[in-house]
């Protein structure tokens, strides 16, 4: 069965440094992995996906995540960090059926210091 | 810019009031699904529907959550009667083939 674990659930940064958010997957076959990005009170949106053509994607607003399968691992990461950062970040996997349904982790809250 | 859309944005009600929101998803999309976050309980799968077909619904309370797709540009989720446990975000999403679901802006809902 896939799941996801975000092993944090706030990351703090301050404005310029760097943020890194993990994820590790848990699944039977290669997985397609995503990042959503939620801002309060908005949908979620679409950072950036994994569907196995390059192990190092990268997304929109300078992040991008490496998928790790020794490690099972598909940190999102952004060398520096902008206030507008702040949001949930979720990791995300598809089932691996017919149906694509999404295994969502429970969320990472960033936020960013001034 | 191709998006799913979401309507109302907001609403508020009384409990044992009927509550309809609407989800237009992104033209050419064959597959919707509805969402229902709330903190406790993060993102939940309600339903979704492929070419209009609903293949799976098990995520909602069947008496009084319906789910339907009208027609390809329209799905809509219906309560009746709305309970205040109901109160949470609903969220549509579209996809075209395997995976990718592109979400809408979300139908904030509050039963007093």
């Amino acid at each position: 069965a896939q799941s996801v674990t975000q092993l944090d659930s706030h990351v703090s940064v301050s404005e310029g440094t760097p943020v890194l958010l993990r994820c590790n997957y848990s699944s039977s076959y290669s997985p397609s992995l995503f990042w959503y990005v939620q801002h309060p009170n908005k949908g979620l949106q679409l950072l950036l996906k994994y569907t196995s053509a390059a192990t190092l994607v990268k997304g929109i607003n300078g992040f991008e995540a490496e998928f790790k399968k020794s490690e099972t691992s598909f940190h999102l990461t952004k060398p520096s960090a902008h206030m507008s950062d702040a949001a949930e970040y979720f990791c995300v996997v598809t089932m691996m059926d017919s149906s694509y349904k999404l295994i969502f982790g429970s969320g990472t809250r960033l936020l960013v210091r001034p | 810019d191709a998006r799913v859309t979401q309507t109302p944005r907001h609403k508020v009600t009384e409990m044992g009031q009927e509550v309809t929101m609407r989800c237009q998803p992104i033209l050419g999309h064959n597959t919707v699904f509805w969402y229902r976050q709330t903190m406790m309980q993060g993102l939940e799968l309600l339903a979704y529907f492929r070419n209009r077909a609903p293949l799976d619904d098990s995520g909602m309370p069947k008496d009084r959550f319906s789910a339907e797709m009208p027609d390809a540009t329209l799905a809509t989720l219906k309560i009746q009667p709305s309970e205040p446990r109901d109160s949470a975000v609903y969220f549509c999403a579209s996809s075209l083939r395997a995976d990718t679901q592109y979400f809408g802006p979300g139908t904030r809902l509050t039963v007093l």
